[in-house]
């Protein structure tokens, strides 16, 4: 299974909006609503942002959100902070065998 | 809290064997599928292997099946992750998740910080 593309890098300046994006195929993104979204700071684990597309864990900022159209998924982060930058992953179910596939990751610089 | 504590990484030649461990503390452990992540330096992540909190589910990446196996001691509130015949590849830092929502098996919601494993002659 291939990985999802995401773009390699994104940036934007304090308080703006940005959105990284997530293309698969439609035998994953397109066809399940299964879609989550991991930051991860250097050096620390990943933490969940997003699942199911566009439901929110508890504790995770509003300033986040998910959506998805067609094959391809987004993750918006609006209202941007110096504590943003990250690396951010999108990850599918593939629809076989329980396997999910995680996308390459995209750097988020805050400016 | 809700804790996950890695551990068993070293430094180890093409072709030998490591079991890792992955110490569950602060939640119901026998309730929740558990998954092993790994990152290869400078690269991605890739899911490795999820077991189902029934136990007799579990499922592998194509890269590590028949060499990799997933399991889990419910009484000791312990994940495990023996790794067969390893190769240069398998490098990276290795991760246990709990696994997410009502299967556990699509995303992960609670990170270890990951032990590393390096394959090297």
């Amino acid at each position: 299974q291939s990985a999802l593309t995401q773009p390699a890098s994104v940036s934007g300046s304090p308080g703006q909006s940005i959105t990284i994006s997530c293309t698969g195929t439609s035998s994953d993104v397109g066809t399940y609503n299964l879609v989550s979204w991991y930051q991860q700071h250097p050096g620390e684990a990943p933490k969940v942002l997003i699942y199911e597309v566009n439901k929110r864990p508890s504790g995770v900022s509003n300033r986040f959100s998910g959506s998805k159209s067609g094959n391809t998924a987004s993750l918006t982060i609006s209202g941007l902070q110096a504590e943003d930058e990250a690396d951010y992953y999108c990850c599918s179910y593939t629809g076989s065998n329980s396997d999910v596939v995680f996308g390459g990751g995209t750097k988020l610089t805050v400016l | 809290q809700v804790q996950l504590v890695e551990s068993g990484g070293g430094m180890v030649q093409p072709g030998t064997s490591l079991r890792l461990s992955c110490a569950a503390s602060g939640f119901s452990f026998s309730s929740y599928s558990m998954h092993w992540v790994r990152q290869a330096p400078g690269k991605g992540l890739e899911r490795v292997a999820v077991i189902l909190y029934d136990v007799d589910n579990k499922y592998y990446a194509d890269s590590v099946k028949g060499r990799f196996t997933i399991s889990r001691d419910n009484s000791k509130n312990t994940l495990y992750l023996q790794m067969n015949s390893l190769r240069t590849e398998d490098t990276a830092v290795y991760s246990c998740a709990r696994g997410g929502g009502s299967t556990g098996k699509y995303y992960m919601d609670v990170w270890g910080k990951g032990t590393t494993v390096t394959v090297s002659s």
